[in-house]
């Protein structure tokens, strides 16, 4: 079955730029999704189809994918950003796939 | 601004089934898919299956075996039934319209239910 894989934490400086990746077999020829969740939240889609903000996400969040490896980028990162992101793809045999998560300490 | 709302038993003993349902409401269930999502205690997102609005079902091929998910469009309702749980099976229970955009994603969840196995 299709697996992703993502770094169990990042940390981050207020104000910098926090990266995210997301490692998958020829992940580049699928798109990606990227979803943010606070505690006791539901997930919030932040990213689809690669790169594309849905309403309301602000400008720095932003993100890519090429190779085996897509990235979340949070350019001037804030407090609120601090959150579990889980990134996601679709496989034709196994379905919604997600990575494991990476938490976002922001400090 | 489409919401989703689960519903059920909170408590479920071991070997028995688990039955969810998901309200739909503030847009159509026709012409869209609904799936269901898992996340246990402190982990991560599991996808367990979807319904299109015709019917058409796909499962997890991990959860294959265990999982019905059915539609009411008439209720715009869908449900869940995992069968022969067990304490494996203790988590959030997440109901999310899956949107089909050259590939699908989730764009609405619901806020999600604990479901907790134990007799």
């Amino acid at each position: 079955s299709y697996e992703l894989t993502q770094p169990p934490s990042v940390s981050v400086s207020p104000g910098q730029t926090a990266s995210i990746t997301c490692s998958g077999d020829k992940l580049g020829n699928k798109y990606t999704f990227w979803y943010e969740q606070k505690p006791g939240q539901s997930p919030v889609l932040v990213i689809y189809l690669d790169s594309k903000r849905p309403s309301g996400i602000p400008e720095r969040f932003s993100g890519s994918n090429s190779g085996n490896t897509a990235t979340l980028t949070i350019t001037g990162t804030q407090a609120m950003d601090e959150a579990d992101y889980y990134c996601q793809a679709w496989d034709s045999y196994t379905g919604g796939v997600f990575g494991g998560g990476t938490k976002l300490t922001v400090l | 601004q489409v919401q989703l709302q689960e519903s059920g038993p909170g408590l479920v003993k071991p070997s028995e089934t688990l039955s969810l349902t998901c309200t739909v409401s503030g847009g159509s269930i026709s012409g869209f898919y609904w799936s269901w999502i898992r996340q246990s205690p402190g982990k991560g997102l599991e996808w367990i299956g979807y319904i299109y609005y015709n019917g058409i079902t796909k499962y997890n091929p991990s959860l294959k075996s265990r999982v019905t998910i059915s539609l009411d469009t008439s209720e715009k309702q869908f449900s869940l039934q995992l069968t022969s749980v067990t304490a494996a099976d203790t988590a959030f229970y997440y109901c999310a319209r899956q949107y089909y955009d050259n590939t699908y994603f989730f764009d609405y969840w619901g806020q999600g239910t604990l479901v907790t196995v134990s007799s």
